[in-house]
């Protein structure tokens, strides 16, 4: 089974600055999905960006980016000008591609405080 | 355009009791997956239902059993409720079983065992 570390539970940034949050996993599959997904007190999970290992771009959503190093096994989340809303646990998820595979794994989350 | 549903928000059991789950998919969405979200955890994958059938399961004992209807909609059964049951359970649809398909996530119902 794949396994999903985050090994930061909580970290914090300033507003406007940017914030980094790790996120390694275990795997022998070659291909597969990757996410961040986010949790505000709301507790409805939504999807901040997405990645396929395939890809060798690193992918972006705005003010979001990830560092996807496959060989490394490591998939780290930025998130540039921070805003006060961006506050939330943030999971990483690990996802195969082929037919065995529909779960999400996640990992433990971080939580991320923005300080004004 | 009307996301995931789930219903009650909120439940209070007794151990030993059985509780059910409801679910409503987002439109269009044909995949109902269910996780359960331990307190300072992530969600742990429960099952998923696809064509009214369970396609998928992750390591939960037969006390967990699901349901999917004809109109996509889901439901999860708890049997014999275990104080260790207390968690958030998270309901997300999507289209299609996996591929690059989001999997778009319910605000969840929390339950708790006494």
């Amino acid at each position: 089974a794949q396994t999903v570390t985050q090994s930061q539970p909580e970290m914090s940034v300033q507003e406007a600055e940017t914030v980094t949050l790790s996120c390694t996993y275990d795997t022998s599959e070659s291909d597969y999905y990757l996410f961040w997904y986010k949790q505000p007190p709301s507790r409805q999970m939504i999807l901040v960006i997405r990645q396929e290992a395939y890809k060798q771009q690193n992918a972006t959503e705005n003010r979001f980016s990830v560092n996807f190093q496959k060989a490394a096994k490591s998939f780290s989340l930025k998130i540039s000008d921070s805003q006060l809303g961006d506050a939330a646990m943030y999971f990483c998820a690990y996802r195969s591609r082929g037919n065995s595979g529909y779960a999400l794994n996640f990992g433990k989350g971080t939580s991320l405080l923005v300080t004004p | 355009d009307a996301g995931v549903t789930q219903s009650p928000t909120h439940l209070i059991k007794t151990r030993g009791q059985q509780v059910t789950l409801r679910c409503s998919p987002k439109s269009g969405h044909d995949t109902v997956s269910w996780y359960q979200q331990a307190l300072g955890q992530g969600p742990q994958f429960i099952f998923q239902y696809y064509e009214e059938e369970e396609r998928q399961r992750g390591n939960f004992p037969d006390r967990f059993s699901g349901h999917q209807f004809p109109n996509y909609s889901s439901e999860l059964n708890v049997n014999a409720l275990l104080l260790g049951d207390s968690a958030l359970y998270l309901c997300a649809s999507s289209l299609g079983q996996g591929g690059s398909y989001e999997q778009y996530f319910g605000p969840g119902t929390r339950l708790t065992v006494t």
